[in-house]
């Protein structure tokens, strides 16, 4: 199956501060990602749908100015979380479409905010 | 109309037996249903997905069933091994949503050995 490569796929950082989590199709273009936040023993819950190019659509209830996401190549989003606090811990998982329908994800990222 | 139910919740079976787990949809415009599988602390891998155009795809000890009047799809694993034990979602999306995936809740599945 296709790769979508995330990193790092654990961070840990102080309050207040702003973590980055790259999320790449390494085997194939994908003109769209989505990002996705999970609770434990939760499902996935999505975030936002990134767009090569353009801006991405935020999920109702995501605050577009604390998870910034940028799709500026094919291969290539990053999801943003600026001035982190603790309730900003969670898994967060990308994926990305590969041709008509298959969507694959990310191993993911345990974001831990202290 | 965008919810998948899920169930059940947990599922315990023995080695060799099989486990099952059913999913209800609402929405008629969805046409592609896939299952994820997920170990702890790892993205959800693609299992295996069907369309509603058959009623049954198998690949190997993973069989979806799908019933299109009923609204109802369910995910049956045979000769279920330990290494099988996972969490299960089963997930629905619909032509021109860029394959935006409406997740169930879950299935927590653990097979004794």
């Amino acid at each position: 199956g296709a790769v979508v490569s995330q990193h790092p796929s654990r961070v840990i950082c102080k309050s207040g501060t702003s973590v980055k989590i790259e999320c790449r199709s390494l085997d194939f273009q994908a003109t769209t990602m989505f990002w996705y936040r999970q609770f434990p023993k939760q499902s996935l819950m999505l975030m936002a749908t990134s767009n090569e190019g353009s801006k991405a659509t935020y999920e109702q209830g995501v605050e577009k100015d604390k998870f910034l996401i940028n799709h500026a190549s094919l291969t290539l989003s990053t999801l943003t979380v600026t001035s982190a606090h603790p309730e900003d811990s969670s898994f967060y998982i990308c994926s990305a479409a590969k041709g008509g329908e298959k969507l694959f994800f990310g191993s993911g990222t345990q974001l831990s905010v202290l | 109309q965008q919810q998948v139910k899920q169930s059940p919740q947990s599922l315990i079976v023995q080695k060799g037996g099989i486990s099952i787990i059913n999913c209800a949809y609402e929405n008629t415009a969805f046409d592609y249903f896939p299952w994820y599988q997920q170990f702890p602390g790892k993205g959800p891998a693609l299992l295996i997905a069907i369309r509603p155009d058959v009623s049954e795809k198998k690949e190997g000890r993973f069989t979806i069933s799908f019933n299109k009047s009923a609204k109802q799809f369910s995910l049956h694993i045979m000769d279920s091994q330990p290494g099988d034990s996972a969490t299960y979602f089963c997930a629905a999306a619909y032509s021109g949503s860029a394959r935006q995936l409406t997740f169930g809740s879950g299935t927590q599945l653990t097979v004794l050995p």
